[in-house]
C-alpha cells in the first residue's frame, strides 16, 4: 500500500552512476521533504539522505538527493560493491490524518 | 551513543495480541517522537504510527487504527507498541525508530510470527 512509487530494480558496474526515482503526489512529496534509507540484507534501514538533499554525518558524498515537484531522486555516483542494497524513499503525507509513507523500494545490484 | 534495544522475537496465534518494547538510551527520551515501522518478509517498509514520549500523544496510520496502541514509560525510557487481533499477514519484523528529520536511529527489529 505504498503511495510512493520507485522502480523495483536498478543496476550498474563499479564506478558508474545510478539514479533511483521516487514519484509521489501533492500531499506528500509535493508539500514535504523527502528522506532516503539504505537497507542491507538482514539489517535495519539506515538514514542516507534527509530533508531532500542533506547527508547525515558519515554518509559518503557519493550519495546525493534531489526533489522537484512531486518527485524525488537518489543518485549514487562511483558505485561500489558495498552499495548493493535496497533503497527506500519516504515522506510525510498530509492526507489520512497525516502519516509517514515509504516508497516501494528499489534493489540496487552492482554487476 | 544513541541505542534503541527491542524485545525478543514472538510467536503468536491468530487473534492474539503482541506487545513489543523499545528501550532507549544515549539521549533525552522525551525529546524525540518514537516511531514504529514494520516489514513483512520480502516486502517494503510500512509506517505504523508514532508516540510523543513527552505528552504520550499518538498518531496512528489509518490502516492500524483500532488495532494498535503505542505507550511509553518515561521512568525507564521505554516505548511500547501493542498490536491486537493478529492475523497471519501481521507476520513481520517490527522496528522502533527515532529521529527529527528522518529516522536516524533504529532498533534491531523484533520478529513477530503469527501462526496457528
Amino acid at each position: 500500500q505504498s503511495v510512493l512509487t520507485q522502480p523495483p530494480s536498478a543496476s550498474g558496474t563499479p564506478g558508474q552512476r545510478v539514479t533511483i526515482s521516487c514519484s509521489g503526489s501533492s500531499s506528500n512529496i509535493g508539500s514535504n521533504t523527502v528522506n532516503w534509507y539504505q537497507q542491507l540484507p538482514g539489517t535495519a534501514p539506515k538514514l542516507l539522505i534527509y530533508s531532500n538533499n542533506q547527508r547525515p554525518s558519515g554518509v559518503p558524498d557519493r550519495f546525493s538527493g534531489s526533489k522537484s515537484g512531486t518527485s524525488a531522486s537518489l543518485a549514487i555516483s562511483g558505485l561500489q560493491s558495498e552499495d548493493e542494497a535496497d533503497y527506500y524513499c519516504a515522506a510525510w503525507d498530509d492526507s489520512l490524518n497525516g502519516q509517514d509513507v515509504f516508497g516501494t523500494g528499489t534493489k540496487v545490484t552492482v554487476l | 551513543q544513541v541505542q534503541l534495544v527491542q524485545s525478543g522475537a514472538e510467536v503468536k496465534k491468530p487473534g492474539a495480541s503482541v506487545k513489543v518494547s523499545c528501550k532507549a538510551s544515549g539521549y533525552t527520551f522525551t525529546g524525540y517522537y518514537m516511531h514504529w515501522v514494520r516489514q513483512a518478509p520480502g516486502q517494503g517498509l510500512e509506517w505504523m504510527g508514532r508516540i510523543n514520549p513527552n505528552s504520550g500523544g499518538t498518531n496512528y496510520a489509518q490502516k492500524f487504527q483500532g488495532r494498535v496502541t503505542m505507550t511509553r514509560d518515561t521512568s525507564i525510557s521505554t516505548a511500547y507498541m501493542e498490536l491486537s487481533r493478529l492475523r497471519s499477514d501481521d507476520t513481520a519484523v517490527y522496528y522502533c525508530a527515532r529521529g527529527y528529520s528522518g529516522y536516524e536511529n533504529w532498533g534491531q527489529g523484533t520478529l513477530v510470527t503469527v501462526s496457528s
